[in-house]
């Protein structure tokens, strides 16, 4: 199964606009979820397919696509967007799934 | 909503057994399949594997033929048990509804999982 990379830990200072990453062969050919988790919460789903937001989840969030590189944006991020993010998609054998590693999220 | 259920102490070399209970939607839906996923203590999500409502499954092939998962539609509910036990699969479980799609277009597919259970931590002791 393929990989899914990650930088461990990114921070941005309040009201500044971040960018996190994921790379990996799968998301070449499928679209990266992203996920955040706050502490001793379970993930929520923040964003999906080409341009895909969940009910309740803030335009300052968005994706994009680039090879096989996939990110999540926060523009103008808030103290409560610290956490930590995860990307998932399929695996290149479209059976499996696959995390990436996560990217700890501070915001100064 | 999703809650999962199982014992939160295992004996090394035991068999894990859990339940994820569904409520307000119907796990005989075509479009989805039912997830389990799990965080160590400090550490990232792993994915363990995945049942549709027909009873096919997908699972890690990390973790070789340890992993069983099952579905009781009859009981809105869907388990797993892995067996032989080590310190290294303590974790918080977490399940999962798990959508895969594909855009008309083709221009490529996506998986979700949403939403999750509120996780149930397992320690395996010696």
């Amino acid at each position: 199964s393929s990989e899914l990379t990650q930088d461990p830990a990114v921070s941005v200072a309040l009201g500044q606009t971040v960018r996190i990453t994921c790379q990996g062969d799968s998301v070449r050919s499928n679209y990266a979820s992203w996920y955040q988790q706050k502490p001793g919460q379970a993930p929520m789903l923040v964003f999906f397919g080409k341009n895909l937001r969940p009910s309740g989840i803030p335009d300052r969030f968005s994706g994009s696509t680039s090879g096989h590189t996939a990110s999540l944006t926060i523009s103008g991020a808030q103290a409560e967007d610290e956490a930590d993010y995860y990307c998932n998609s399929r695996d290149t054998n479209f059976n499996h799934v696959v995390f990436g590693g996560g990217t700890k999220l501070t915001v100064l | 909503q999703l809650q999962e259920s199982g014992p939160g102490l295992v004996k090394s070399s035991e068999t894990l057994s859990l339940t994820c209970t569904v409520s307000g939607d119907s796990i005989y839906i075509v479009n989805y399949y039912w997830g389990w996923i799990r965080q160590p203590p400090g550490k990232g999500l792993e994915w363990i594997g995945s049942i549709y409502y027909n009873g096919n499954t997908y699972h890690n092939p990390s973790l070789n033929s340890r992993v069983t998962m099952s579905i009781d539609t009859s009981k809105n509910q869907f388990s797993l048990k892995m067996t032989s036990l080590t310190a290294a699969d303590t974790a918080v479980y977490y399940c999962a509804r798990e959508s895969r799609a594909s855009y008309a277009d083709s221009s490529g597919r996506y998986l979700t999982l949403d939403p999750w259970g509120q996780g149930t931590l397992v320690t395996v002791s010696s």
